[in-house]
């Protein structure tokens, strides 16, 4: 059973323009989300999270919407450029504010930018 | 401070082999969990230690598989008789403590021929 699930395997967009990641979760005892960019051969690095009690966290390019009635968040990277091509893990934890790092990860989406 | 450090970054092993698997957190880290990445899967977690501590193992395979995080010296995942199936890439991260962020390593990549 899947908690996490990122239904888009890949995503192309064009360099400068907005790209947009998203997440669905199924158990309602999440309570902290975080976005992870990974490339390949390295470890997944933290890019932005939001806690539930939040709608929405923004930090430089990257800002993270969480919908929690429809328990969908989505990562909206604004402008795109080339070195922003990664994988993106959505994950979640049912925390308390980030104390508790026994995070469930979905699947990932591949992220190009094209120049 | 050169991160969350893991070796070897790749690994090779027969069936029937152990596998030993070594992260060394950041300086000050004493909060270390193992994730595991099965190949077109995203990262599964495994375990999570403090100093000389298994607090939670719940994703750990009831079988073959332990952890420990000693006094001193880096954290080992060891995993006894491997098969084909252990086959993926084991990331270890670490953290200071409440609110600090989770730190990744770069993982070690398991082959099991």
């Amino acid at each position: 059973d899947q908690q996490v699930k990122q239904n888009s395997p890949s995503l192309s967009v064009q360099e400068g323009r907005i790209s947009i990641l998203n997440c669905d979760y199924t158990n309602s005892m999440f309570d902290y989300f975080l976005w992870y960019k990974k490339y390949p051969a390295e470890g997944p690095t933290f890019l932005i999270s939001i806690s539930s009690i939040k709608d929405k966290n923004e930090d430089g390019r990257f800002t993270v919407f969480l919908n929690k009635s429809a328990k969908h968040l989505s990562l909206h990277i604004v402008p795109s450029q080339p070195g922003d091509s990664a994988v993106y893990f959505c994950a979640a934890s049912a925390s308390s504010g980030g104390s508790n790092y026994k995070l469930t990860f979905g699947k990932g989406t591949l992220l190009t930018v094209n120049p | 401070n050169a991160g969350v450090m893991q070796n070897p970054r790749h690994l090779v092993r027969r069936r029937g082999q152990e596998a030993r698997l070594r992260c060394s957190p950041m300086k000050g880290h004493s909060h270390v969990y193992w994730y595991r990445q099965l190949p077109e899967e995203g990262l599964k977690f495994m375990v999570y230690l403090q100093k000389e501590n298994i607090i939670d193992e719940s994703g750990m395979p009831k079988e073959r598989f332990s952890a420990e995080f000693p006094k001193e010296g880096p954290s080992i995942l060891r995993i006894q008789q491997v098969v084909r199936g252990d086959s993926a890439a084991y990331f270890c991260a670490s953290y200071r403590g409440p609110s600090e962020k989770l730190l990744f390593g770069s993982g070690t990549q398991l082959s099991v021929l």
